[in-house]
């Protein structure tokens, strides 16, 4: 079965640098979350869209962005990339069918120097 | 508000043993909870949820977990343990929109 799909994998910006991460949802899945997990961290809530509108937001900096596109796939924007940012970030999504079962990506590993 | 706490950051088990996660959560509304395992590395994978119905739930890899209102408990168990099962397990709870994650139980399993 198609899974939750993140691009890149890994990531190495300097500081004050900007990153987008890369969300593809499962197939039919209408409903993006972004979670953040630094070192030895449980995951947090970052930010959630359904139907290309935002739906929640969490802890999310207002240096980070985020928007859902028509073919539902999402992109978080980082600018001003501090140290602490770095971290896994996860991207997970869910259906009309199980709308409240959440299904995650692998992660990317963003690296801040 | 809803909360989780799970008892224990580190759990060791020879192989072959019971496994024993605790996870007790805080919920105005009936809650929705969910256990999910992270492998070294690797992204969080659902492991088995509870939302309504039948409270002893049995999930992937052999795992169960009973909600108990009576206790506001979610325990995950597996009878016996396998080398395999070395991971970080998270206890979630949900609300309409995002998943609140408990600070994880590293389980060791030894030969």
């Amino acid at each position: 079965a198609a899974g939750v799909i993140q691009s890149p994998r890994h990531l190495i910006k300097e500081k004050r640098e900007t990153a987008t991460l890369k969300c593809y949802p499962i197939p039919r899945h209408d409903t993006v979350y972004w979670y953040q997990q630094g070192p030895g961290q449980d995951p947090q809530f970052l930010i959630s869209f359904y139907e290309k509108m935002q739906s929640d937001k969490g802890s999310i900096p207002d240096r980070f962005s985020a928007q859902q596109f028509s073919d539902y796939h999402s992109e978080l924007n980082m600018s001003s990339l501090e140290l602490g940012d770095s971290a896994l970030y996860f991207c997970a999504s869910s259906g009309t069918a199980q709308r409240d079962t959440q299904y995650f990506g692998p992660g990317t590993r963003l690296t801040v120097l | 508000a809803q909360s989780v706490t799970q008892l224990g950051s580190h759990v060791s088990v020879s192989e072959g043993a019971l496994v024993l996660l605790r996870c007790n959560y805080s919920s105005s509304v009936p809650p929705y909870l969910f256990w999910y395992v992270q492998y070294p590395n690797q992204g969080l994978q659902l492991l088995l949820k509870y939302t309504t119905g039948a409270t002893l739930v049995k999930g992937i890899n052999g795992f169960e977990a009973e909600f108990k209102k009576s206790e506001t408990s979610f325990h995950l168990t597996k009878p016996s343990a396998h080398m395999s099962d070395a991971a970080e397990y998270f206890c979630a709870v949900s609300t309409t929109d995002k998943l609140i994650f408990g600070t994880g139980t590293r389980l060791q399993v030894f030969p």
